[in-house]
This record gives C-alpha cells, structure tokens and sequence, in this order.
C-alpha cells in the first residue's frame, strides 16, 4: 500500500498569510496526486487534481506543484473560508490512500 | 449532487445499507466510491465501483464485511455493510471519481453509521 505524510500536521496563520503544506507518498504516484479541504460539517471539496490542475470553481490562490513522491500545496493569500483541514490523497492504485491532514487555523 | 441515506445506530456484528441518490450527471458514465471520516480523524477510502459494477476493491480493514454495489437504472449507489465493528463507526461520504485523474469531484454531505452497544 502507498503510505502519504503530510507536513505540518497544523498550522497557525492569519488572512493574507501565504500558505504551503507539503505531502509525501511512500512509492510514486506519477501525477495521481489531488488535493481536497475539509470544513466542519461540509462535505469535502476536490481543490486540485493530477498535481496542479485546478477544479472549476477553485480561486487561482490556490496551487500545485511536485513530481513522484514530493508535493506541495500553496495558498497565496489566506482567505477566511480557507481556514479548514487539507488532505491530500493517492490516486495511482488501490487501496487508494489520503494524508493524514493539515489543520490551519487562525 | 449525491445524497446519502441509510446511517444509524447499530450494535457491534449488525448490519446496515447505506444509499446514495445521484442526479445531475450521466451515472453509468462515472466510477464511484465510498470514503468514511471517523470523528477527530482523517479521510479513509472505503470502496469502489467501476461503471458498469463489475470490477469493486476495497480497504483490507472491511473486505469480507462491506459490499459496494450500484443500481445504474436507478442512479444508485449502495454500501452493504455487514459484521459491523465500533470501528467502523464514522461519517460515510458517496463521491463521484473523476475519469482520468481519479480524483473524487463531488461529494455527498454524509450519513452517519455509529456502531455501540
């Protein structure tokens, strides 16, 4: 199984801040690498795809970089909605794995 | 959009089936998956289901208890949980997988399975 790690596990921020957790993949994942924020008692939401594409609908704050095993995840400027949980996650092969997330809070 | 239903209280070894309502785009078109949140934790992939239903994988930590399965005239998606553990006690998303990337672009709310006695 492909084992992620992200780092930091959380983080302290304010609005404007800019922003980069980094996640990790045991194996390569080539470019099946996405990125996903979570918000108390909302349903998850797909931020980026295939390592830097960006979903519809997600402000260009938000990027991705990386290669193999290495990735990252930058917001340029801290918005107030942005201040939730990201996770990133696998998706080379099953069992299709997630980190165990980022935590930014103010 | 997908809307989950079917969660509740249930005892350790029972069983429950959870739903998934989906509209709004071509079902058959998409595979689909299962991923739980446990309260405090991380996301957890559960199962998947090609488009047709006959390919399904799962996490090592349910096969042999949970079935995936999908009801393509219906736009449904279904969770057959059996055996049922307190750690299987968690929130319970449908989410669509994304062709090419499989990424999972759109997400139900949830539906809540507690397992206690």
């Amino acid at each position: 199984d492909i084992q992620m790690t992200q780092s930091p596990s959380s983080l302290s921020a304010s609005v404007g801040d800019r922003v980069t957790i980094t996640c990790r993949a045991s194996e390569s994942v080539k470019t099946y690498l996405n990125w996903y924020r979570v918000k108390p008692g909302k349903a998850p939401e797909l931020l980026i795809y295939a390592v830097s594409t960006l979903e519809t609908g997600v402000p260009s704050r938000f990027s991705g970089s990386g290669t193999g095993t290495d990735f990252t995840l930058t917001i340029s400027s801290l918005q107030p909605e942005d201040f939730a949980t990201y996770y990133c996650q696998q998706s080379h092969s099953n069992p299709l794995t997630f980190g165990p997330g980022t935590k930014v809070d103010i | 959009q997908v809307l989950e239903s079917g969660g509740g209280l249930v005892q350790p070894g029972g069983s429950l089936r959870l739903s998934c309502a989906a509209s709004g785009f071509s079902f058959s078109d998409y595979w689909m998956s299962w991923v739980r949140q446990a309260a405090g934790k991380g996301l957890e992939w559960v199962a998947n289901t090609n488009k047709d239903g006959s390919a399904k994988n799962y996490v090592d930590s349910v096969k042999g208890r949970f079935t995936i399965s999908r009801d393509n005239a219906d736009n449904s998606l279904y969770l057959q949980m059996n055996s049922l553990r307190v750690e299987d006690t968690a929130l319970y998303h449908c989410a669509r997988v994304a062709d090419g990337s499989g990424s999972f672009d759109y997400w139900g709310q949830g539906t809540l399975v507690t397992v206690s006695s």
